[in-house]
């Protein structure tokens, strides 16, 4: 089966750098990717890695190992409007030409920050 | 950007009518737009996934003849649950891909939701 597996909740203060862990187990992978969802929002898109490695946008970063079918995405400087569920999210099918893909995801970890 | 946009945000039915939810592209086209419903505090399922012109490709578990979707244009597809139950009750969320950044690292561009409470 197909199964990405994600702390349930992480708690940490103003300021302070928090890394979300996300090991998977998919049928096909083209790439990992994380969604950030606020209570009630749309899944923002937030990161993607396709081959290992770390790739950084602001205060956000993301690393994929593909041998050990595990990725984070790292929060740093925390701020309050950061709390939110974070997925983390494989692309399992991919036909490029069409713009067919299906994105598999994860349990979801829900960041809580206090001041 | 691109927005992907839905309606209605919210609605409220007694149980066995219909409901149908839109799912519009705004400033770009999408051959292909994809369903998904999300229970409380729960992760994203993948319902089906719509492609313009022709007929849905539903997952597993998934009934075709609940959950219909017509997908009539390049910018819409709408999703239609027939005689809704309370167990229907959910997040509904459509997104899509702009088929012109394709291959990118550019991802699917997520609806704001649907919110349904069948009654």
């Amino acid at each position: 089966g197909q199964s990405l597996e994600q702390p349930s909740e992480v708690t940490a203060v103003e300021g302070a750098i928090v890394q979300i862990n996300c090991t998977y187990q998919t049928s096909g992978f083209y790439g990992l990717s994380w969604y950030q969802q606020h209570d009630g929002g749309a899944p923002t898109f937030l990161s993607y890695n396709a081959l290992d490695g770390l790739e950084e946008t602001g205060r956000f970063s993301s690393f994929l190992s593909r041998s050990d079918s595990y990725g984070y995405l790292l929060l740093q400087e925390l701020q309050m409007k950061d709390s939110a569920s974070y997925f983390c999210a494989v692309r399992d099918r991919e036909f490029v030409n069409t713009g067919f893909q299906k994105l598999v995801f994860g349990t979801g970890t829900r960041l809580l920050v206090s001041p | 950007g691109a927005v992907v946009s839905q309606h209605p945000s919210w609605v409220i039915c007694k149980s066995g009518t219909s409901v149908k939810i839109e799912c519009r592209s705004l400033d770009f086209q999408a051959t292909t737009m994809f369903w998904y419903r999300q229970f409380p505090k729960q992760s994203l399922m993948l319902m089906a996934t719509s492609n313009e012109g022709s007929k849905a490709t539903y997952e597993q578990g998934v009934e075709k003849d609940k959950f219909l979707i017509n997908h009539a244009s390049l910018t819409l597809s709408t999703l239609t649950v027939t005689s809704a139950h309370p167990e229907d009750s959910s997040f509904y969320i459509c997104s899509a891909r702009d088929l012109l950044v394709a291959g990118t690292y550019n991802e699917q561009f997520f609806g704001p939701g649907t919110r349904l409470t069948v009654l």
